[in-house]
């Protein structure tokens, strides 16, 4: 059985950091490109990061380049998001979830929430 | 960017009614590559529809896809009590860009 656990998520202050981890088990996690999404409260999906299966290609939303940086540990079926830099506006439950060849998400976290206050 | 519009923002329907959804595309979406996920409150996003129209395994065939290039549409036959909920529609492929959602209520 496919299964994606996240965890690090919690309240930050504007300007700190943050850093997500998802656990990947019941697949081949290196044969799968990777994605972190996330939703505000109350609004839609919103993707923001994914990874290549060998890391060696990343691509990220706009708002997040400079600030967040997506990496995966293969040996240890590992994905990771470090968020810098933070702003109110990046609130929301963050998803992992596993792309699948044509790039949609057939399996997901049950989400981390993070958020950015004062 | 090809932004996704849904239409309409809130269905009220009663069980055992169609619904119709619809997801409209700035841009042609490439290769239809177009996905339908059902979110309930509290719980991840659940796959229904990829490709516009084939179905992900184990969702009932009480849900269907159908469109292509800018317009698209979910349909769900005959609504079960387990099927209020919100849902989304995603241009999957290299750009992975989500419409707003639609919410689907008992009326």
């Amino acid at each position: 059985e496919v299964q994606l656990v996240e965890s690090g998520g919690g309240l930050v202050q504007p300007g700190g950091s943050l850093r997500l981890s998802c656990a990947a088990s019941g697949f081949t996690f290196s044969s799968y490109w990777m994605s972190w999404v996330r939703q505000a409260p109350g609004k839609g999906l919103e993707w923001v990061a994914n990874i290549k299966t060998d890391g060696s290609a990343k691509y990220y939303i706009d708002s997040v380049k400079g600030r967040f940086t997506i990496s995966r540990d293969n040996a240890k079926n590992s994905l990771s998001l470090q968020m810098n830099s933070l702003r109110a506006e990046d609130t929301a439950v963050y998803y992992c979830a596993r792309d699948e060849i044509a790039g949609y998400f057939n399996y997901w976290g049950q989400g981390a929430l993070v958020t950015v206050s004062s | 960017e090809n932004v996704l519009t849904q239409s309409p923002g809130t269905l009220s329907l009663s069980p055992g009614e169609r619904a119709t959804l619809s997801c409209r595309a700035s841009q042609s979406v490439s290769r239809n590559y177009l996905a339908w996920y059902q979110q309930k409150p509290g719980q991840a996003p659940r796959l229904l529809i990829y490709g516009a129209s084939s179905r992900a395994t184990g969702i009932p065939d009480r849900f269907s896809g159908s469109g292509s290039g800018t317009d698209f549409t979910l349909t769900i036959s005959r609504l079960e009590p387990e099927d209020f909920a919100v849902y989304h529609c995603q241009q999957h492929g290299t750009s992975k860009t989500f419409g707003p959602g639609t919410k689907v209520d008992i009326k």
